[in-house]
């Protein structure tokens, strides 16, 4: 079945830091990948997307490419806030009816 | 303004007894998800309508049960809790053939005692 997995947090960084949080997936066809971002006490958001492969999706600093060779999908940004502090989760989808799976998501925490 | 809104936000309750989560989109989504979050922040699929009929059940003891009175509205009814399902169960919503893209509520915090 399809899965998700992404590197282990907490991330700790400081402000202005460089962040990337390592994604690879695990699927059959090809399916559309996803950063969602949970703030404290909130519910999820989407981040970015991609879907198809070589696509890059952006938003907000961040950025990740959807590279099919490595079934990778790495989230980066260039210079982390404090504002930027968040559980980051990374997920896959397949076309028409299908769930999203999750990865376990990354603590991030910015100091500072 | 609210695109998909959950009630109630918190939900303390004893073992034993039923209880109900609502779920409402204004996005005009025709397919509606329950997810299940645990303590250490796993996310994983519970139900999926589309339309009001039951489209994804995935291995849930059947004392859930969602009901979709229509497209706009995906409620979770819980009978006989026990304290594993306290956890954060979110509602999101999706058009289909949209890449899938879904939308979360802000979280229900089931707490069962």
């Amino acid at each position: 079945g399809n899965s998700v997995t992404q590197m282990e947090g907490p991330v700790t960084l400081s402000e202005e830091a460089f962040l990337t949080i390592n994604c690879t997936y695990t699927a059959t066809g090809y399916p559309s990948l996803f950063w969602y971002v949970q703030y404290p006490g909130e519910g999820l958001q989407l981040l970015l997307k991609a879907t198809k492969a070589d696509d890059k999706g952006s938003n907000k600093g961040f950025e990740a490419t959807y590279r099919k060779e490595t079934t990778s999908f790495h989230l980066e940004k260039g210079s982390v806030q404090v504002s930027d502090s968040a559980v980051y989760f990374c997920a896959l989808s397949g076309t028409g009816f299908q769930k999203l799976v999750f990865g376990t998501g990354t603590r991030l925490l910015v100091s500072p | 303004d609210t695109a998909v809104s959950q009630t109630p936000k918190y939900l303390v309750t004893q073992m034993g007894n039923d209880k109900s989560i609502k779920c409402e989109q204004n996005l005009g989504h025709d397919t509606m998800y329950w997810y299940k979050q645990d303590s250490k922040k796993f996310l994983k699929i519970m139900f999926s309508y589309n339309n009001k009929e039951l489209i994804i059940n995935e291995t849930v003891p059947n004392r859930f049960s969602p009901k979709s009175p229509d497209k706009a509205h995906l409620n979770l009814h819980i009978n006989s809790l026990e304290l594993g399902d306290s956890a954060v169960y979110f509602c999101a919503s999706s058009s289909p053939g949209g890449y899938n893209e879904q939308f979360f509520g802000p979280g229900t915090r089931l707490t069962v005692l």
